[in-house]
């Protein structure tokens, strides 16, 4: 079945360093789409970027990711981080059925 | 600030007890998802619909839980028997689409089960 997997649990970078969060997926379907998801603390989710195009960068305040459905990876960057861009971040994956899987989410500590 | 209405915000129920969550989706989005977010911030796809028909559902909903989205009513998610397990936060999310499009959250209820 579909999955998403995300292997950072949590990582802690010092301001200013560059970010780049891990996300891997699994799917049969030959044309998924993939999201990041940022979730601040006491908030709800909400979308940071979408991609359904391979080898395409996408773009969000500040931060990028690319589809690669040669490695099915959907990496997200981003060249500083800022102590604004603690939260977690998750990963997902509409393959091939009507559900959106969602990885088991990065904790993104930025410290001063 | 959402514009998906969820409702209540914190729910408290003994074990056994049966435990109701509303949703309104956004105007004009016809898919609604509910998933539960576990105390590790694991999410857990429970079930979808589109318009008032169920798209998919996970086995754990096929059992203790329901939901439904009736015609010009909120959704809701009920669960019959509470279990300690069951404490989580529930999220629901509507969308214009089942598997393109973004889904737009909820601030989600808070289920406590004693």
């Amino acid at each position: 079945g579909d999955s998403v997997t995300q292997t950072e649990g949590l990582v802690t970078l010092t301001e200013g360093l560059p970010v780049m969060l891990n996300c891997t997926y699994q799917t049969i379907y030959s044309n998924p789409f993939l999201f990041w998801y940022v979730q601040h603390l006491n908030e709800s989710p909400r979308l940071l970027l979408k991609s359904f195009t391979d080898n395409k960068r996408t773009e969000h305040q500040g931060f990028h990711a690319t589809l690669h459905k040669s490695s099915s990876s959907f990496h997200l960057q981003k060249s500083s981080a800022q102590l604004s861009d603690s939260a977690l971040y998750y990963c997902a994956l509409s393959g091939s059925n009507n559900r959106i899987f969602f990885g088991d989410g990065t904790q993104l500590v930025v410290k001063p | 600030n959402s514009k998906v209405i969820q409702t209540p915000r914190y729910l408290v129920k003994g074990q056994g007890q049966k435990a109701k969550m509303r949703c309104i989706p956004e105007k004009g989005h016809p898919v609604v998802f509910w998933y539960q977010q576990n105390k590790n911030n694991e999410f857990k796809f429970l079930i979808n619909f589109q318009n008032q028909e169920v798209l998919q559902q996970i086995d754990m909903t096929e059992k203790r839980f329901s939901a439904e989205c009736p015609s010009n009513s909120p959704c809701s998610l009920e669960i019959q028997s509470s279990e300690a397990g069951d404490s989580a936060l529930y999220l629901c999310a509507s969308s214009s689409t089942a598997n393109t499009g973004q889904l737009y959250f909820g601030e989600g209820s808070k289920l406590t089960v004693l």
